[in-house]
């Protein structure tokens, strides 16, 4: 299995500022994933992050507003870019175990905007 | 467009209780039908079903999935509220060069002693 962390846990940002989240994983993956999960909602894909490569974004989410970077195999970076209200959510990370969609997730980060 | 539907989206019991909770999808390329738990914010994996009819148990935990029908079902018994959290149901489908995976609304679970 693989040990997922994620930097920062929290955090409370002011609107138009913008947070840089960081996923770390213990082992090398070729695949990470970003998701979102607002209030009271279930799970939403952003992107999936392939190293050496730009990310695939999926409809309804752009690389303005959620840049991600993939320097290696093993780290990643969402970054949340002129937050408004809407954009607080949890913000997830995840690698592919490489079974048919069985994934691990890192602990999350917590985001309020006001 | 995938879709993956879970009933009831919330549900209270007592304790010893056994609840049924539901999945249903209409996707393209499945692979795989997946139950996670999520009791703060990370989810964890419970079970991954690719075939019909073949019951998959992990203690007082077991699920089956219909893939003529495009149903999953899991299976809690004698229900502790240690299993109160919100269980999602997600399939995996296959892109170009990877799994994706679309989850469901879930099914929040409150057990009550």
């Amino acid at each position: 299995s693989a040990v997922i962390s994620q930097k920062p846990s929290r955090d409370i940002c002011q609107r138009g500022t913008s947070l840089t989240i960081q996923c770390q994983v213990d082992s090398q993956v070729t695949m990470m994933f970003w998701y979102r999960q607002q209030p009271g909602q279930s799970l939403t894909l952003i992107a999936t992050a392939n190293q050496g490569s730009e990310a695939t974004y999926e409809s309804g989410f752009v690389i303005d507003k959620f840049p991600i970077s993939r320097p290696n195999l093993t780290f990643s970076t969402l970054t949340v870019s002129n937050m408004s209200p809407e954009d607080s959510s949890i913000y997830l990370c995840s690698v592919d175990k490489g079974l048919a969609g069985e994934q691990y997730f890192g602990p999350g980060t917590r985001l309020t905007v006001t | 467009e995938d879709k993956v539907v879970q009933s009831p989206l919330s549900l209270v019991v007592h304790e010893g209780d056994t609840v049924t909770l539901n999945c249903s999808y209409e996707v393209t390329n499945f692979r795989s039908l997946l139950w996670y738990k999520q009791e703060k914010k990370a989810p964890t994996f419970l079970f991954m079903l690719t075939s019909s009819g073949i019951e998959k148990k992990s203690g007082r935990l077991s699920s089956i999935l219909d893939k003529k029908e495009l149903f999953s079902i899991l299976n809690i018994t004698a229900t502790q509220t240690g299993d109160s959290a919100i269980y999602l149901c997600a399939v995996g489908v296959l892109k170009t060069s990877y799994d994706k995976v679309i989850f469901g609304p879930g099914t929040s679970l409150s057990v009550i002693p």
